[in-house]
């Protein structure tokens, strides 16, 4: 069945440091494709999607790209701060089946260091 | 315009017990899902309301699970008799349209602990 896989975490960086997580995907359809992230003590919230190839979500700087060919959409931001320390979900949604469920990945813990 | 709500925000209780979770979704929002992430892993997808029909509920673990929609409105999840592997953060998320693929609205999850 569908699945996602995403890098383990924690990730720590320092203020201003570039970030990458990675996510990768496996899908029989052609899924739209979800950033979700849950900062502490709040619920997940959506930080960006794509719902086609080559598209490219972006959002409060954080930015991912729809690959096909190598079935990824990793998020990336080039400076991030002490406030973007969360848990951050990739997700596909089949955008051809009967509920639109999500199916997500185990999440990766971003601590950011003044 | 409020968001997805669910009470309670912690539940703790004891191995045999009953407990009962629920979710007020966004208003007019037909769509309502239920997840549940277990111990870090991955956040997991247990059944989808539309209305007040089930419309999939292929990820409920076994039959201790019974999620109702009354009228369609809000919607409980109750756990009868909890087990210890029962523990995790449930969450629940509404949406308003499943064929425009519009976003999905998570509430802050409810953190159970089966002791």
């Amino acid at each position: 069945g569908d699945s996602v896989t995403q890098m383990e975490g924690p990730v720590t960086l320092s203020e201003e440091a570039f970030l990458t997580i990675n996510c990768t995907y496996t899908a029989t359809g052609y899924p739209s494709l979800f950033w979700y992230v849950q900062y502490p003590g709040e619920g997940l919230q959506l930080l960006l999607k794509a719902t086609k190839a080559d598209d490219k979500g972006s959002n409060k700087g954080f930015e991912a790209t729809y690959r096909k060919e190598t079935t990824s959409f990793h998020l990336e931001k080039g400076s991030v701060q002490v406030s973007d320390s969360a848990v951050y979900f990739c997700a596909l949604s089949d955008r051809g089946g009967a509920t639109n469920k999500l199916i997500f990945g185990t999440g990766t813990l971003l601590a950011v260091q003044p | 315009e409020a968001g997805v709500t669910q009470f309670p925000s912690h539940s703790v209780i004891e191995k045999g017990q009953t407990v009962t979770l629920r979710c007020d979704p966004i208003s007019g929002h037909d769509n309502l899902y239920w997840y549940r992430r277990v111990m870090g892993k991955e956040i997991k997808f247990l059944l989808h309301f539309v209305k007040e029909s089930k419309q999939d509920e292929s990820g409920m673990p076994n039959n201790r699970f019974l999620a109702e929609r009354t009228g369609g409105t809000y919607s409980t999840l109750k756990v009868q008799p909890a087990e210890l592997e029962d523990s995790g953060v449930y969450f629940c998320a509404s949406s308003p349209d499943r064929t425009t693929n519009t976003e999905a609205f998570f509430g802050q999850g409810t953190r159970l602990t089966v002791v």
